[in-house]
């Protein structure tokens, strides 16, 4: 049974950057594309980015600027950093395991199927 | 604002049939694949339905989900009081080079 870990930490100030870490156990790293996830008090849910095992990245128009995602194979963990860090930063930041495809005429399928229990970050001076 | 659009929230009574839909454009209802995603109060999202009407493991037949055009739909018979949660549906959209868009969420009361 794959489980994901979000650790970081919960309390970062304005302007410097948020960086959490994803530790995936009981399972393989590879062949799958790893998410961030964040969702801010009250709110709905709101994608970050993925990285994918072989390195390749994918990230929210609106975060792409500030957002750096990194892979440890050897740790079987991936990291999320978001740099300038202001108080819309403020969220539960989840990580999830993703499945991506392109199925021809029927498009692009990319799915979460397993999260983290997530991590509250709080963005405060 | 979200690019995708859900009713805020819905509603039913315990055996009961709800429906909740999800619309979105071209660029991603239209053209790809949706998922939908359950949140139980204070835990993290489940995967409940995934390509537009697959269900993982152990996610109970009483969810469906269905897709036409640029439109979605997630439809829970047999309405129980566990199924109370917040209901988001996703997608990739092809616009600026590719990201995921979720809906957001409906919020069911199961009176």
């Amino acid at each position: 049974q794959v489980q994901l870990q979000e650790s970081g930490p919960g309390l970062v100030k304005p302007s410097e950057t948020l960086s959490l870490t994803c530790a995936v156990s009981g399972g393989s790293i590879s062949n799958y594309y790893w998410s961030w996830i964040r969702q801010p008090p009250g709110k709905g849910l709101e994608w970050i980015g993925f990285i994918y095992y072989g390195g390749g990245t994918d990230y929210h128009p609106s975060l792409k600027s500030r957002v750096t995602m990194s892979l440890d194979t050897s740790r079987s963990q991936f990291s999320l950093r978001l740099s300038s860090a202001t108080a819309a930063d403020t969220a539960v930041y989840y990580c999830a395991r993703g499945h991506y495809g392109d199925y021809g005429l029927s498009g692009l399928y990319y799915y979460l199927d397993v999260w983290g229990k997530g991590t509250t970050v709080i963005v405060s001076s | 604002q979200s690019v995708l659009t859900q009713p805020p929230s819905a509603s039913g009574t315990p055996g009961q049939r709800v429906t909740i839909v999800c619309s979105g454009s071209s660029s991603n209802i239209g053209s790809n694949s949706v998922n939908w995603y359950q949140q139980l109060p204070g835990t993290a999202p489940r995967l409940l339905i995934y390509r537009n009407n697959q269900r993982p493991s152990g996610v109970p037949d009483r969810f469906s989900g269905s897709k036409s055009a640029t439109s979605a739909s997630l439809a829970i018979s047999g309405l129980q009081s566990d199924d109370e949660a917040d209901y988001y549906c996703a997608a990739w959209d092809d616009s600026l080079s590719g990201h995921v868009v979720f809906g957001g969420g409906t919020k069911l009361t199961v009176l």
